[in-house]
């Protein structure tokens, strides 16, 4: 079965210092890949996806960049934080088709990075 | 572009009882899927039910169940036999299919806050 990961769990960082941020996918091939940013009591709010090795998609401009070096993995950076950047960020994948001929559309989320920017 | 609307911020039910939360989107598509997600004190995020717009039939999963009607563009989440395992936040999105390449995005409503109490 798929699995996916994401660490670190927790993380506190000073405004002005680098970001990285990993996830990564076990049980599949040529996921789909997606980061969302969710503020405190709100909705998600999707930062970055990628199709495939080194293709990345940007929704929103900021202060924030995503890669993937390989199939399945994923990684947010950052060169300066900024205090905005606070809050958590999930991971998700998707693959469709599948190789049985289905189509699965649905994704589904690692637990989480808990990021406080002070 | 689709936009999802949850009008209902904060919803308490008692134990064995049941809720229904409502979403609402907006789009020209014909074609599409929308999804219930669950996201638990832990924060992680759990598809509850997904329901494609091309079957008429209301999806059901379980205790969760949808109320689907594509004219009025409204998918509600109706939770029967409520547990107190049921409280959490849970968002309506929305995603329409599209080739791999372009990514597959869900649009998330705000969410609605669930308390189940004893």
């Amino acid at each position: 079965s798929q699995t996916i990961h994401q660490w670190p769990a927790t993380l506190v960082q000073p405004v002005g210092s680098p970001l990285s941020l990993e996830c990564t996918v076990e049980g599949t091939s040529n996921p789909n890949l997606y980061w969302y940013r969710q503020a405190a009591g709100r909705g998600l709010q999707l930062l970055f996806y990628s199709v495939g090795i080194g293709q990345i998609s940007s929704e929103v401009p900021q202060n924030l960049s995503a890669s993937r070096p390989q199939d399945r993995q994923f990684i947010l950076s950052s060169k300066k934080l900024l205090l905005s950047d606070s809050g958590f960020y999930l991971c998700a994948w998707s693959v469709l088709p599948t190789f049985s001929g289905g189509v699965i559309y649905e994704q589904y989320f690692g637990p989480g990075t808990r990021l406080t920017v002070t | 572009a689709q936009t999802v609307t949850q009008s209902q911020p904060e919803m308490s039910v008692q134990e064995a009882e049941t809720v229904t939360l409502s979403c609402t989107y907006d789009t020209s598509e014909n074609n599409y899927y929308l999804f219930w997600y669950k996201q638990p004190p832990s924060r992680q995020m759990i598809l509850v039910i997904r329901q494609e717009a091309y079957k008429q039939q209301n999806a059901t999963e379980n205790r969760f169940s949808v109320n689907f009607q594509k004219a009025a563009k409204s998918f509600s989440l109706k939770i029967s036999d409520s547990q107190l395992g049921d409280t959490a936040m849970y968002f309506c999105a929305f995603m329409k299919p599209t080739p791999k390449a372009a990514g597959n995005k869900l649009t998330f409503g705000g969410g609605t806050r669930v308390l189940v109490k004893p």
